[in-house]
């Protein structure tokens, strides 16, 4: 089955400065990788997503860069803001069927 | 965006007992719905997979007797952790998906289980 790893496990950055979170997976039939916001108590919120048919993608302060031959993709948030503190889960799957969840990032933003 | 809607939120439970948590697709169908298991501090672990009619795809180490998932419509699908232990004290996530249509996985808010 898939494997999915994510680095690191907790994350501090400065508000206004960029975090990086990065995972891999070993399943190269893996085809669509999101990424999940959690907050505490919450169920997981979609905030961006990536299909293996694209090199990168953006909205706003939030990029998804995937490289397919190397099996890692990786979630840059920039201009960082204490709102965007959270859990943050990679998760690859086969065409939207079983998720593979990374084992998450925990990111304080520090005022 | 589509909205995945869990109940209950918490539910505080005697050992021995029987609960349902149930998870609804307020506006789209729900051709796929996933059910997630998730410790403190650890990440989702997928527990089944259930299509609209059909009986789940328990994962591997997962109790098919022991949570019983349903899936009778396109909307509603059920989770029943019977004969509770503490040790099934979790936050369990469904997620759901319209299939035919390839939409995103929208996520349920969770449900926070505690078997005393």
């Amino acid at each position: 089955g898939e494997n999915v790893e994510q680095h690191p496990s907790t994350l501090s950055v400065q508000e206004g400065d960029s975090a990086v979170i990065k995972c891999t997976y070993s399943d190269s039939a893996s085809n669509y990788f999101p990424w999940y916001k959690q907050e505490l108590g919450k169920g997981p919120q979609l905030i961006i997503d990536i299909r293996s048919n694209v090199g990168e993608k953006k909205d706003q302060r939030i990029a998804v860069t995937l490289n397919k031959t190397a099996k890692h993709f990786s979630l840059h948030i920039t201009e960082t803001q204490p709102e965007d503190s959270a859990v943050y889960f990679c998760a690859a799957s086969t065409d939207g069927n079983q998720f593979y969840f990374g084992t998450g990032t925990s990111l304080t933003v520090i005022p | 965006g589509a909205v995945v809607s869990q109940h209950p939120s918490r539910v505080i439970c005697k050992s021995g007992t029987s609960v349902k948590i149930e998870c609804r697709s307020l506006d789209f169908q729900a051709t796929t719905m996933f059910w997630y298991r998730q410790f403190p501090k650890q990440s989702l672990m997928l527990m089944a997979t259930s299509n609209e009619g059909s009986k789940a795809t328990y994962e591997q180490g997962v109790e098919k007797d022991k949570f019983l998932i349903n899936h009778a419509s396109l909307t509603l699908s059920t989770l029943t952790v019977t004969s509770a232990h503490p040790e099934d004290s979790s936050f369990y996530i469904c997620s759901a998906r319209d299939l035919y249509l390839n939409t995103e996985a929208f996520f349920g808010q969770g449900t926070r289980l505690t078997v005393v």
